[in-house]
């Protein structure tokens, strides 16, 4: 299947600083990518979808000034979390889906994900 | 609008026996059902899709799932199930109509394999 890199796998920082994380589809162009959030032993939730060239959709309840999405190329998208807070902390994982990535009819392909731990 | 549901938190089975996890799903039409796997601080990883044709879908590492249109259900199983098998489990699905949107995803089914 198609691969999805993400990074970084872990980060920490100061609250009130900026992390940004990256999401790439190494072998096919990603015309679409998603950003979720996940707390520990919970499903997925969505926050963005993020269409290359065009500015991402937000899910209700997701601060979009907090959560900068960026989804410059067919193959790169970064979500910046802005002036970071604990409650911030959380596994962010992102997906990609595009025409020679599986199409409509196919699956998603998921980043590894990404463990924020705001102090 | 499309849901899904596991409705086990949680399923036990001892190594070498035959498992099982449950999803429902409600969708307008004909639904594009998917499970993922996900080990602990991983992303997601695809084990098999129904889209059409053969109700009883084939998947990575031995799995397999059952399209059951009269019972809107695509339960996961395994005839035979290995310690290395214990992870967390989601169900998902498409609405067909939905083009490249995201899957719309249970809550996870954590199986735990006894050895």
């Amino acid at each position: 299947g198609a691969v999805v890199s993400q990074h970084p796998s872990w980060v920490i920082c100061k609250s009130g600083t900026s992390v940004k994380i990256e999401c790439r589809s190494l072998d096919f162009q990603a015309t679409t990518m998603f950003w979720y959030r996940q707390f520990p032993k919970q499903s997925l939730m969505l926050m963005a979808t993020s269409n290359e060239g065009s500015k991402a959709t937000y899910e209700q309840g997701v601060e979009k000034d907090k959560f900068l999405i960026n989804h410059a190329s067919l193959t790169l998208s970064t979500l910046t979390v802005t002036s970071a807070h604990p409650e911030d902390s959380s596994f962010y994982i992102c997906s990609a889906s595009g025409l020679a990535g599986g199409g409509v009819t196919g699956e998603l392909f998921f980043g590894e994900g990404s463990r924020l731990t705001v102090l | 609008a499309q849901s899904v549901a596991q409705p086990e938190d949680q399923v036990n089975v001892a190594e070498g026996n035959p498992l099982t996890v449950k999803c429902t799903y409600s969708v307008s039409g004909n639904p594009y059902l998917f499970w993922y796997v996900q080990y602990p601080n991983r992303g997601l990883q695809f084990l098999l899709k129904y889209i059409t044709g053969d109700n009883l879908v084939k998947g990575s590492y031995g799995f397999e799932a059952e399209f059951n249109k009269s019972q809107t259900s695509f339960h996961l199983k395994k005839p035979s199930a290995l310690v290395s098998d214990s992870a967390l489990y989601f169900c998902a699905v498409r609405d067909p109509n939905s083009g490249y949107s995201t899957l719309t995803f249970g809550k996870g089914t954590m199986l735990l394999v006894s050895p």
